[in-house]
């Protein structure tokens, strides 16, 4: 089966501007998730759906951070305005019971 | 608050040795704990689960074992290869049914010298 898809891999970007990631999960997984990974650490959970609904998105930065998830299927995930200490590897992932599985993610640099 | 620890942070071993991986987390009302490995610019691929109910999971080469009073997980790599080298992952759920949210810790960086 097809694994989870992420685009862009790689993106550029000066603080203040904006920026969109996508996600297109396995499909028939009803849960997806945004993480962010800074380097050296663990990802971090920005935001949980359950279908097009929002589960948990206690630690996105909303004064930022948006995302959506159209129709129950992809989702995008958006910085608005950048700020340095945004630099880092943003995952998604899709699950159907408990194992997750996670794309190859979109590594972000803000300058 | 669940806090997921890994020790040691970076690991080097020659090829073919045995190794162990530890995983310490801090709330032990948890339902499973996932391995994961993770290489160099790529996302994450899960190793192994292990629910609350088992004592360990066993795949190929690695085996993992949780001992949920004491908080920790062990992954066991048996004969590492330099293909094993990558950054290893272990992640709790919160306690709460239904929920998938994980807690990572900060992984081990491990590199098989061949």
């Amino acid at each position: 089966e097809a694994g989870v898809a992420q685009s862009p891999r790689y993106k550029i970007i000066e603080k203040r501007q904006s920026v969109a990631f996508w996600c297109n999960p396995i499909s028939g997984h009803a849960t997806l998730y945004w993480y962010q990974q800074i380097l050296g650490q663990g990802p971090k959970l920005l935001i949980q759906f359950q279908n097009n609904g929002v589960v948990d998105d206690s630690q996105l930065p909303k004064d930022r951070f948006s995302a959506e998830r159209l129709k129950g299927v992809d989702s995008t995930l958006k910085i608005q305005p950048a700020k340095l200490e945004d630099s880092a590897v943003y995952l998604c992932a899709s699950s159907s019971v408990d194992t997750q599985y996670f794309g190859p993610g979109t590594r972000l640099t803000v300058l | 608050k669940q806090e997921v620890t890994q020790i040691p942070a970076a690991l080097s071993v020659p090829e073919g040795e045995n190794l162990v991986l530890n995983c310490s987390f801090t709330d032990s009302a948890i339902y499973n704990l996932q391995w994961f490995r993770q290489d160099p610019g790529k996302g994450l691929t899960s190793l192994l689960l292990i629910q609350s109910s088992q004592r360990e999971q066993t795949s190929g080469r690695l085996n993992a074992s949780l001992d949920k009073s004491s908080g920790r997980s062990t992954l066991y790599i048996a004969a590492s290869q330099p293909g094993d080298s990558a950054t290893y992952l272990c992640a709790v759920p919160p306690p709460r049914a239904g929920s998938y949210q994980l807690t990572f810790g900060k992984g081990t960086k491990l590199s098989v010298i061949p």
